[in-house]
């Protein structure tokens, strides 16, 4: 069975510092991974894909196939940046296996 | 073009009883998933479904169950309540062309609880 762990729960930076959410999965195969995002107040959406290879709202994420990881990072954290996000992955269908999430808190 | 609508928004049932939840998918999206949130145990994926056709489910037992109309509006069932079942229940939907995008279209959720 798939398995995503984002081991913190809640991470607090200030802004205009670097921002790093980790995200570790466990699947044999290839995953597909990806990181949903949820404002206050509005619904879960995705952030980004790892197989896009795109940058949104400055945020990026490598896949790491020999660490199994596929951490967020942004270099400047924004105080809009403040949100629920959740690693997730899939495989090959619409079953997506989603981490418990980290709240991230950006401190003005 | 209008969002992923889930009725009724709230809902309280008491033990036993059984409740039905309904989505209705961004016009064009043809697959529904079903995810189960809450604080213990974060999003459980449920069920999916594409043309009336479940095609994929996730660890629940058999009091769980859902199902898909031709206009792809789907409901979900839970029958027999149990206090564990107290959860926001998330329906998405996807624009299904054959390979997963993995891009799902949340709704608000239906929380669901059980007294």
């Amino acid at each position: 069975a798939q398995r995503v762990t984002q081991p913190e729960k809640l991470l607090s930076v200030f802004k205009g510092a670097p921002v790093e959410l980790k995200c570790n999965y466990s699947y044999s195969g290839s995953p597909e991974l990806f990181w949903y995002v949820q404002y206050s107040r509005q619904r879960l959406q995705l952030l980004l894909r790892h197989i896009s290879r795109e940058s949104i709202k400055g945020f990026t994420a490598d896949l790491n196939k020999g660490e199994t990881s596929f951490h967020l990072k942004k270099p400047f954290a924004q105080e809009e940046d403040s949100a629920m996000y959740y690693c997730a992955s899939g495989a090959g269908s619409y079953q997506l296996t989603f981490g418990k999430g980290t709240k991230l808190s950006v401190i003005p | 073009k209008a969002g992923v609508t889930q009725t009724p928004r709230y809902l309280i049932k008491t033990r036993g009883q059984q409740v039905t939840l309904s989505c209705s998918p961004i016009s064009g999206h043809r697959s529904v998933s079903w995810y189960q949130q809450t604080p213990g145990q974060g999003l459980q994926f449920l069920f999916e479904y594409f043309s009336e056709t479940q095609r994929n489910k996730g660890n629940f037992p058999g009091r769980f169950s859902g199902r898909q109309f031709s206009n792809s509006r789907s409901e979900m069932n839970v029958s027999t309540l149990e206090l564990g079942d107290s959860a926001l229940y998330l329906c998405a939907s996807s624009l299904d062309v054959g390979k997963n995008t993995g891009e799902l279209f949340f709704g608000e959720g239906s929380r669901l609880t059980v007294l």
